[in-house]
């Protein structure tokens, strides 16, 4: 079954630091998405995109954050400069017609 | 805008003994519902859904929920759990049609006791 892959599995860095998490969605699939999970708590939504270009973003989703698909194939999340409370499991997860298939997550921790 | 509620945090159930997870959502228009399921330490596996059609879904585990339009729920269920069901389970909706995000509730973790 087609596999939605995110890398890496863990990645610690430290505050104030760039940071890109990397996805590669499942290779027919139209809409891209990225969640989070702060431990312990709901996922929550953060950015849709479609066709290039962003479709939907939550209010988490701020200035500091920033999506891509570069090159047809992968498809990252960028946080610019990195705090203790973007601490998180982040999950992508890519979209045909009705079913969505996330991707195992990132755990990202921020010290 | 669409929203679930999962009422219960924790349930905790004997082995063999059969489950109930409850959802209620709230939309005014129509849905994709979802059932997802977490393991420690793991990723989001999907365990069924329903789009439209049969409000009975089948899903992987021997997990089955009944869509209730009536009572705008989609209760998750399963005869006789085992001990590997232990995990967190998320209800989760969507809008139909179009890039739709997925909203999910605040999950309920189940609790296999021996």
């Amino acid at each position: 079954e087609p596999e939605v892959t995110q890398t890496p599995s863990h990645q610690v860095t430290q505050m104030g630091q760039e940071v890109i998490l990397r996805c590669v969605p499942i290779s027919n699939h139209l809409y891209f998405y990225w969640y989070r999970q702060i431990l312990g708590q709901k996922v929550e939504f953060l950015v849709s995109f479609y066709n290039n270009e962003i479709s939907e973003k939550s209010e988490i989703f701020d200035d500091q954050f920033s999506v891509e698909r570069p090159d047809g194939s992968n498809f990252t999340l960028k946080i610019r400069s990195t705090k203790l409370e973007d601490s998180a499991m982040y999950f992508c997860a890519s979209r045909a017609n009705y079913g969505y298939t996330f991707g195992s997550g990132t755990r990202l921790t921020v010290v | 805008a669409q929203s679930v509620t999962q009422l219960d945090s924790q349930v905790p159930v004997f082995e063999e003994a059969p489950v109930e997870l409850r959802c209620n959502y709230s939309s005014s228009v129509s849905v994709y519902l979802f059932w997802y399921v977490q393991y420690p330490n793991q990723g989001l596996q999907l365990l069924l859904k329903y789009l439209s059609g049969s409000t009975l879904v089948k899903g992987i585990n021997g997990f089955e929920a009944e869509f209730n339009k009536s009572q705008t729920s989609f209760h998750l269920r399963k005869p006789s759990v085992h001990i590997s069901d232990t995990a967190e389970y998320f209800c989760a909706v969507s809008l139909s049609g179009g890039y739709q995000k997925v909203t999910f509730g605040t999950g309920t973790k189940l609790q296999v006791i021996p």
